[in-house]
């Protein structure tokens, strides 16, 4: 069936640097990867998302990449900020439902 | 910025009970969504609904559940007989899809506690 693996599923880095979170999807049919930044007790914002017609976007310290070949996609947070932390999720979609990733647990350590 | 809006914001029933969730999804949306967060667990998807009809469903979407636009504005979820492990976060979510990409906005969640 469908499936979305994301890793880390944790990820500690010092105010500053860089993270990177990565998915892959199987379903061959997705053409819509959002990723969503869900603090603690909130409902999932969008912070990105990318479509299967590009292969890079970039947000002012956020960046998506894809690769569809390999049915890859990485989140990338550059300098970041303490309120950066929280939960992210990948999803992948091609039809109605989203399918989520397991979730990484972001800390960004002052 | 429009948002989707649910209530109530945390339920807590009895195992037997049955829960209405209801949702207001994004006025010029044509697209509905229900999904789940088990504490500490990813998000599912559950039921995607449209033109009056549901449009797919998940494997956790059975008999216990239904879902239901009552009017213009409203979408609810019934789970007609909780269970203990219906206990989770339901996220509403609603869209308006462009062509062949799906943005779904989120709803702020109704928790469920079922004892």
């Amino acid at each position: 069936g469908e499936n979305v693996e994301q890793h880390p599923s944790t990820l500690s880095v010092q105010e500053g640097d860089s993270a990177v979170i990565k998915c892959t999807y199987s379903d061959s049919a997705s053409n819509y990867f959002p990723w969503y930044k869900q603090e603690l007790g909130k409902r999932p914002q969008l912070i990105i998302d990318i479509r299967s017609n590009v292969g890079e976007k970039k947000d002012q310290r956020i960046a998506v990449t894809l690769n569809k070949t390999a049915k890859h996609f990485s989140l990338h947070i550059t300098e970041t900020q303490p309120e950066d932390s929280a939960v992210y999720f990948c999803a992948a979609t091609g039809t109605y439902k989203y399918i989520f990733g397991t979730g990484t647990r972001l800390k960004v350590l002052a | 910025e429009p948002e989707v809006t649910q209530t109530p914001s945390h339920q807590v029933t009895q195992m037997g009970q049955e829960v209405i969730l209801r949702c207001v999804p994004i006025s010029n949306h044509l697209y509905f969504y229900w999904y789940r967060q088990i504490l500490g667990q990813k998000v599912e998807f559950l039921v995607s609904f449209y033109n009056n009809e549901i449009s797919e469903k998940s494997e956790i979407f059975d008999d216990q559940f239904s879902v239901e636009r009552p009017d213009g504005s409203n979408f609810t979820l019934k789970i007609r007989s909780t269970k203990l492990e219906d206990s989770a976060m339901y996220f509403c979510a609603s869209s308006d899809w462009e062509g062949v990409y799906n943005e779904q906005f989120f709803g702020p969640g109704t928790r469920l506690t079922v004892l």
